[in-house]
Formats: C-alpha cells, sequence, structure tokens
C-alpha cells in the first residue's frame, strides 16, 4: 500500500460505454497526475493538477476527461474509447513545491475491446 | 528541454551477480535525480534519489551518485537477487507551472535475475 489507492485495479469495456477511474490519496500532497503506461512506450503525462487547478492537458484526446473535485481525489471520466487506449494509467500524487518525487498508485489495467 | 536517457533493456543477469544500468541526463538548472522501482502488476516505487552533485542515494543495497561532470547517475547494486526482477526507471525534477515539479522519466531497463 503506497497511500495512494486506484480503483478498480483492472477494467474491462466496450468502444461505447463510460466508466470512471478514480484515484485517492491522504498523504497530504496537493498536486495529482494521470500517466498513461503502454508497453514499449515511455510514461506519457496526461493530466497535472496543481492546488486542484488542471495546470497541464497534455494534447490528450476529449474522450478522456479529468476530474479534481478535492486535493484527495482524482478521476478520470473514459468515454467512447479505441483499442490503442488499452494500458495501464497509473496516478501520482505529490507536494507541489518539494522536490521528493512522486508516489504512485498501483495503476488500473484498462482493456478496451 | 531537458531529458533523460537510460540504457535499453533487457538486463539479465545471474543471483548474486553485480548490476549497473546507466542513466544520463541534460537538464538547464540542477535538477534532483532519482530512480523507481516498478515490480510486475504495480505502480513505481520511489527506490532512491539524490538532490546535488556528489551525493549518493542508496536503499535496499541499491546505490547511485549524482556525477554532474558526466552528467550521469548510475544504478548499481553489488549482489542481485531474483527479488530484483522488476524495470528501473531513472528520472529527474523539473520546475514547471508556477512552482509545482514535474518529473521527467527515462523509458525504462527491464531487470531479470535468474536464480
Amino acid at each position: 500500500e503506497t497511500g495512494v489507492t486506484q480503483t478498480p485495479r483492472h477494467l474491462v469495456m466496450g468502444m461505447t460505454n463510460k466508466k470512471s477511474l478514480k484515484c485517492e490519496q491522504h498523504l497530504g500532497h496537493n498536486a495529482m497526475y494521470w500517466y498513461k503506461q503502454s508497453a514499449k512506450k515511455p510514461l506519457e503525462l496526461m493530466f497535472v493538477y496543481s492546488l486542484e487547478e488542471r495546470v497541464e492537458n497534455n494534447s490528450v484526446p476529449s474522450r478522456f476527461s479529468p476530474e479534481c473535485p478535492n486535493s484527495s481525489h482524482l478521476f478520470l471520466h473514459l468515454h467512447t474509447l479505441q483499442p490503442e487506449d488499452s494500458a495501464l494509467y497509473l496516478c501520482a500524487s505529490s507536494l507541489r513545491s518539494r522536490e521528493d518525487g512522486y508516489t504512485f498508485g498501483s495503476g488500473t489495467r484498462l482493456t478496451v475491446v | 528541454g531537458d531529458s533523460v536517457t537510460q540504457m535499453e533493456g533487457p538486463v539479465t543477469l545471474s543471483e548474486e551477480a553485480f548490476l549497473t544500468i546507466n542513466c544520463t541526463y541534460t537538464a538547464t538548472g540542477y535538477p534532483s535525480l532519482f530512480w523507481y522501482v516498478q515490480y510486475p502488476g504495480e505502480g513505481l516505487q520511489l527506490l532512491l534519489k539524490a538532490t546535488k552533485a556528489d551525493d549518493k542515494g542508496s536503499n535496499k543495497g541499491f546505490e547511485a551518485t549524482y556525477r554532474k561532470e558526466t552528467t550521469s547517475f548510475h544504478l548499481e547494486k553489488g549482489s542481485v537477487q531474483v527479488s530484483d526482477s522488476a524495470v528501473y526507471f531513472c528520472a529527474l525534477s523539473d520546475l514547471r507551472w508556477a512552482g509545482t515539479y514535474k518529473y521527467i522519466f527515462g523509458t525504462g531497463t527491464r531487470l531479470k535475475v535468474l536464480a
């Protein structure tokens, strides 16, 4: 248990479904991140929230929609995904102004069929 | 922009062998440097870090020294175990977004240790 909890751990969804990934931390961190990890590719930073404000959106398709209702929770809403969106989605958190590194969750393994 | 380059894997070693995984970086400032480890089916975990030149980070028998003159942060372990089999990521810090740090990762190096 790292202190960052992601649910669900595994998700299979059809291309027409709508689902959400959840991330929760109670470490007192004030920045949260979504990363995509695909086989044989570098980690891709998708979204960054700092003090609950979105500060980066790395050209992510609109079928991915993040939400950060408070400093402890982060969601990634998914709709009309494509098979190439199948990947491990990692949430991370940090203290924004400290160089202590991220704390990652265990990830959600997403399969789009 | 800032970047991290890691050696290509996979690296396959026998148990008790010496491990080196190379990491070099480019940065305009003076970043902190990190090694993360990812075990199968898990997220990344911070393994060790160094915040300034000549600092040595260490944890669980792993070590890495921040070498500013060669812009390197190579990961070493004197005697690996089967349980060290994982993917190792080198990373550096980058100050962005009005005071929030971002971390730039290398592509990861897979280590396989055989009994």
